[in-house]
């Protein structure tokens, strides 16, 4: 059974980068892709990347392209976010969320607590 | 990527059953068979009920089924529960190793 644990709730002013950590225990860490999904207050999921951590290369939702970048550290367990450029409508809860092997395609069955992102002056 | 739509409400009464659509276009829902639902209750983290278009995940109920057909995936629940009422989100591949959510569901149990 994967678990993942995220870092702490952040508060930024706009412009400023965020940077989110995840850290699995449980399962083999880098034979699945990690996902990072926000949800804004009261709004519905939105897909902002991925990793599949023994391959390497990231891959992002097209609106975030040139803002996030995604990147695992197999022998430390842990998958970082990173989102720049900071606005107002980046207020959200970000998840990290493991799926079910390397396909993202496949569902995701684990999903860390969430880590709530403001932005605000 | 565009998020595929799905009507922001839906309902029913306890026992009976519901439909939630979901489309898409070509390059996400009609060309994949990697259409997964989740549900989440208020304040939780989202919960996988279907996966690959019709699997359920061990440990789900027979209550969830879904479906696909062309563009369009369907998650069907039987036999109403106080306990369904949630909001349920679709999700597909959508190529170039990216996924796409639907908008979501809000389900009422009359």
């Amino acid at each position: 059974q994967v678990q993942l644990v995220q870092s702490g709730a952040e508060v930024n002013k706009p412009g400023s980068s965020v940077k989110v950590s995840c850290k699995a225990s449980g399962g083999t860490f880098g034979n699945y892709a990690i996902n990072w999904v926000r949800q804004a207050p009261g709004q519905g999921l939105e897909w902002v990347g991925g990793i599949v951590p023994i391959f390497g290369s990231p891959n992002y939702g097209q609106k975030f392209q040139g803002r996030v970048t995604i990147t695992a550290d197999i022998f430390a367990k842990t998958a970082y976010m990173e989102l720049s450029s900071l606005t107002s409508e980046d207020t959200a809860l970000y998840s990290c969320a493991g799926g079910q092997g390397y396909h993202y395609g496949s569902g995701i069955p684990y999903w860390g607590q969430g880590t709530l992102v403001t932005v605000s002056s | 990527q565009s998020a595929l739509t799905q009507p922001p409400s839906a309902s029913g009464s306890p026992g009976q059953s519901v439909t939630i659509s979901c489309t898409g276009t070509s390059t996400d829902v009609g060309g994949y068979d990697f259409v997964s639902w989740y549900q989440q209750h208020p304040g939780k983290a989202p919960k996988l009920i279907i996966y690959e278009v019709t699997k359920r995940p061990s440990g789900v109920s027979d209550r969830f089924s879904g479906s696909k057909s062309g563009n369009t995936a369907s998650l069907a629940v039987s036999g109403l529960q106080a306990d369904d009422e949630a909001d349920y989100y679709c999700s597909s591949y959508a190529g170039s190793n990216t996924l796409t959510f639907g908008g979501g569901t809000k389900l009422t149990v009359l």
